[in-house]
C-alpha cells in the first residue's frame, strides 16, 4: 500500500527557534499533500493543501507566515514552524493521495514540544 | 462541516463482540466518505471508504453503511479484538473544488477489553 513517512517524529526545542518537518511519499507521486495539526483528544483540523510548484492553499485562521509551507518535489512537501512558540507545541501530521478520489495516506506525525 | 471536541465519546466492548460506530456529518454535497483508525502517538490509517452513489461496502471484518437522507455514517467491526482498541474517525469529501480536502468528525474512542 502507499506509504507516507514524515520526519523527525519527535521534537524538543526552545522558544523562537523555527522547526522544519518534512513529509514524504515513498512509493508515488504526490501534487497534493495535506497538513494537519492535532490537540490532544481532538479531531484532525487542516491547516494548509500543499500544492507541488505552486504556493499553499492555507485554511481560515492559519497563519502562512508562520507555518511555512514549500512542496518542491512531487515526493516532497515540508513544513517549517518559524519562530515556535509554547502555543505551537502539538501533533502535526502530514497526508498524501496517490490520485484524486482515492483516500489520503498519512504519516505517522511529528510530536512538537516547545519550552 | 468540521466538529472539534474536547470530550471524545467513547465505546467499551467485549473481545468477541461486535462494534458499531457511528458519525454524522453535515454537508449534504459530501460524495465520498472514509473511516480512519488512529492509534495513540501515530497518524491516522485508512480502514474503508464509500461513495455516495452506494449504502454499503464490506472490507475485512468491517463494513460501512452510508445514509444520505439523515447524514449519516457508521463502521462496523465484527469480532472485535484488542488490537482494535483505538480513536475511530469519519471524514468526508465535499467534492467540486475541494476536491481531495477531508474534514474529519470528531472522533471515537473504542475500547475493547479482553
Amino acid at each position: 500500500g502507499a506509504v507516507v513517512s514524515q520526519h523527525p517524529s519527535w521534537v524538543i526545542c526552545k522558544s523562537g527557534t523555527s522547526v522544519k518537518i518534512e513529509c514524504r511519499s515513498l512509493d508515488f507521486q504526490a501534487t497534493t499533500m495535506f497538513w494537519y495539526r492535532q490537540f490532544p483528544k481532538q479531531s484532525l483540523m487542516l491547516m494548509a493543501t500543499s500544492n507541488e510548484g505552486s504556493k499553499a492553499t492555507y485554511e481560515q485562521g492559519v497563519e502562512k507566515d508562520k507555518f511555512l509551507i514549500n512542496h518542491a518535489s512531487l515526493t516532497l512537501s515540508t513544513l517549517t514552524v518559524t519562530s515556535a512558540h509554547p502555543e505551537d507545541s502539538s501533533f502535526y501530521i502530514c497526508s498524501a493521495y496517490r490520485a484524486v478520489g482515492q483516500p489520503q495516506h498519512f504519516g505517522d506525525g511529528t510530536r512538537l514540544s516547545i519550552l | 462541516g468540521e466538529s472539534v471536541g474536547l470530550h471524545l465519546p467513547t465505546l467499551s466492548v467485549q473481545e468477541g463482540d461486535n462494534s458499531i460506530i457511528n458519525c454524522a456529518y453535515s454537508n449534504s454535497a459530501s460524495d465520498y466518505f472514509i473511516w480512519y483508525k488512529q492509534e495513540s502517538g501515530k497518524g491516522p490509517q485508512f480502514i474503508i471508504d464509500i461513495r455516495s452513489n452506494m449504502d454499503k461496502r464490506q472490507g475485512q471484518r468491517v463494513t460501512v453503511l452510508l445514509n444520505k437522507t439523515v447524514k449519516h455514517l457508521s463502521l462496523q467491526i465484527a469480532a472485535t479484538q484488542p488490537g482494535d482498541s483505538a480513536v475511530y474517525f469519519c471524514a468526508e469529501n465535499a467534492g467540486g473544488t475541494s476536491y481531495g480536502k477531508l474534514t474529519f468528525g470528531q472522533g471515537t474512542i473504542l475500547t475493547v477489553h479482553p
